[in-house]
Formats: structure tokens, sequence, C-alpha cells
């Protein structure tokens, strides 16, 4: 059964520095998005990608943070200065139509320290 | 705001009890609703959703949820628990939009104890 990958499972970064949190979504998709999830909380919607460009984004997603989709199978979330509150778990998830369900992948633990 | 109620933080029941999650969101307008399950050390894998038609949706693995629009609700039963139900459940709302712009609930956690 196709999966969205998600690499590393669990990235530990200094505060200040910058991340990139990867994502392989299913192939044939064509709608990416970057959750994530602070421990204990809610699961947050971050960011929608489409035909190479944000659809939607929240109001987490501000200017430190942006997303790629570098060669036609990654799609990636960037953090540029990484601060101790963006310590979380980030999802990545793909659906081939806006109208279907997203599929989740298994989630990077992203720890600042 | 736009925002999922998930009454319950943990649950704990016996095998064959019966389950029954509550999820509430705040009014918006059309909704399309969802069930996640999240096993332990496991992704989120969805159980059902509710797109339009018949408001009461049977998914995986038993379970069942229904839409009561009056009470803006969306709660999951399954009859029967089992020991390998053990595992988060979240409910999630999309309003209308990218069906990946989900709102989710804190979740909901099932321990069951054989």
């Amino acid at each position: 059964e196709p999966e969205v990958t998600q690499t590393p499972s669990h990235q530990v970064t200094q505060m200040g520095q910058e991340v990139i949190l990867r994502c392989v979504p299913i192939s044939n998709h064509l709608y990416f998005y970057w959750y994530r999830q602070i421990l204990g909380q809610k699961v947050e919607f971050l960011v929608s990608f489409y035909n190479n460009e944000i659809s939607e984004k929240s109001e987490i997603f501000d200017d430190q943070f942006s997303v790629e989709r570098p060669d036609g199978s990654n799609f990636t979330l960037k953090i540029r200065s990484t601060k101790l509150e963006d310590s979380a778990m980030y999802f990545c998830a793909s659906s081939d139509d806006r109208n279907t369900e997203a599929f989740f992948g298994q989630g990077t633990r992203l720890t600042v320290v | 705001a736009q925002s999922v109620s998930q009454h319950n933080h943990h649950v704990i029941l016996s095998e064959a009890a019966s389950l029954e999650l509550g999820c509430n969101y705040s009014y918006g307008g059309t909704v399309n609703l969802f069930w996640y399950v999240q096993y332990p050390g496991q992704h989120l894998q969805l159980l059902l959703k509710y797109f339009s038609g018949d408001p009461l949706v049977k998914g995986i693995k038993g379970f069942e949820a229904e839409f009561i629009k009056s009470k803006f609700s969306f709660n999951l039963r399954k009859p029967s628990v089992q020991w390998s139900d053990t595992a988060e459940y979240f409910c999630a709302v999309n309003y209308g939009g990218s069906q990946g712009n989900l709102i989710f609930g804190k979740g909901t956690k099932l321990s069951v104890k054989p």
C-alpha cells in the first residue's frame, strides 16, 4: 500500500539553527500538507501546497517557515531559525484531490535544545 | 474561531465494552468530518469520513459515526472494543476549504484492558 514517508524520524537541533524536514508524498498525489503537534496539544495545520505554490497557510506558518517541492518527489518544510517552541511532531500529508482524505506520514519529532 | 472539541481525554474500557467518543465542532457552514486513529508508534490513519448523504457512516474495523447536524456532533462508536483498539482517536473537521486543511480535536486516548 502506498504511503507517505518522512525523514528523519527524530531530529535534534540547537536553537537558532535551520532545519529541513523531508517528506515523500504518495506518488500520484497533488496536494501536500504540513501539520504539527506540540506534545500534549492538538494537531495543528501549518500549510497546504498545490501546483508548486502555497494554497493555504495558518497563522503559525510565519516567515520562519517555508516549503518546497524541489524535485517532483520530495516535499520539504524548512524552519529558518528554530526556537524552543518549535519542538513538536511534524506530520506531512498528501491527497490526490481536494475532495478526498489526506494520508499522513509517521511524523518527524523535532527537538530544539 | 472554528474549533473541534473532544470531551474525553482518556477512556479506559474492558474488552467487549461499547465505545462512544464525543466530538463537537463549531458552526461554520458546510463541513466534512473525519475520525483518524493513531496506534502506538504509527501514523495517523483514517477510520471514517462524512462528506454528505447518510449521516450514519461506517468505517474500518467495525467503527461507525453519526453526524447530527443540529447538535454539531460527529460521535464515534463501536459496539464491542478489542484490546487492539488501544490507540489515540482524533476527530477532525474541514470547513469547506482544501480537504487537507483539517482542524483537529485534542484527541482521546483509548486504553482497552484485556
